[in-house]
């Protein structure tokens, strides 16, 4: 079973600076979809960023980019010009590529990485 | 645009008690899903569906039960509410396929006393 790891349960970034969340996740699996999602305060998902497997450019949004490592299974969330609006609980989520639906096409979401922004 | 709707947004239940936390969504999506996020623990899937009339059981199925008898609607109940489901519970749907976005519902905090 696909597994994913944030193995920072708390993160603090000055306004302004640079912060990078990690994520690590397992599977078997060649082809699949990776993705950050924010929850603020409000407690509504919102989608940050998304990476196809097979592209091995990393995905940007903005000031949001990834560093996709295949090889190590890495997929980290590099957040530039931390504003105090990014104050949030960040999730990385793996999805399977869905061959033949059903499970494959589940959301597996890591524990999440509470983030704060110092003014 | 409505997108994916919950209700309740806060319910508080007695030990024993049932209830259906609803979801809906206008966007034709043939994919739903129930998850809930407990501290530290981060999403865990509860049920899915991926159309009308067919459903699965997801990592945490126990004590939940689910049906899609449409493609809008796929509601969660709670057949004998316990304190362990203390939670919050979030719908989402998507289209098939792999690289689609999921949408959110607002979730429901349930406290079960």
């Amino acid at each position: 079973a696909q597994t994913v790891t944030q193995s920072q349960p708390e993160m603090s970034v000055q306004e302004a600076e640079t912060v990078t969340l990690s994520c690590t996740y397992d599977t078997s699996e060649s082809d699949y979809y990776l993705f950050w999602y924010k929850q603020p305060p409000s407690r509504q998902m919102i989608l940050v960023i998304r990476q196809e497997a097979y592209k091995q450019q990393n995905a940007t949004e903005n000031r949001f980019s990834v560093n996709f490592q295949k090889a190590a299974k890495s997929f980290s969330l590099k957040i530039s010009d931390s504003q105090l609006g990014d104050a949030a609980m960040y999730f990385c989520a793996y999805k399977g590529f869905p061959l033949y639906g059903g499970s494959q096409g589940n959301l597996i979401f890591g524990k999440g990485t509470k983030l704060s922004v110092k003014p | 645009n409505a997108g994916v709707t919950q209700t309740p947004k806060f319910q508080v239940l007695k030990t024993g008690q049932s209830m259906t936390l609803q979801c809906a969504q206008d966007m034709n999506h043939e994919y739903m899903s129930w998850y809930r996020q407990d501290p530290g623990m981060g999403l865990r899937l509860i049920h899915y569906s991926v159309g009308a009339g067919i459903t699965d059981q997801g990592e945490v199925p126990n004590g939940y039960n689910v049906s899609r008898s449409t493609t809008e609607d796929f509601p969660l109940r709670l057949l004998s509410a316990a304190p362990s489901q203390t939670s919050v519970y979030f719908c989402a749907s998507r289209l098939t396929g792999g690289y689609t976005e999921a949408f959110f519902g607002q979730g429901t905090r349930l406290t079960v006393v």
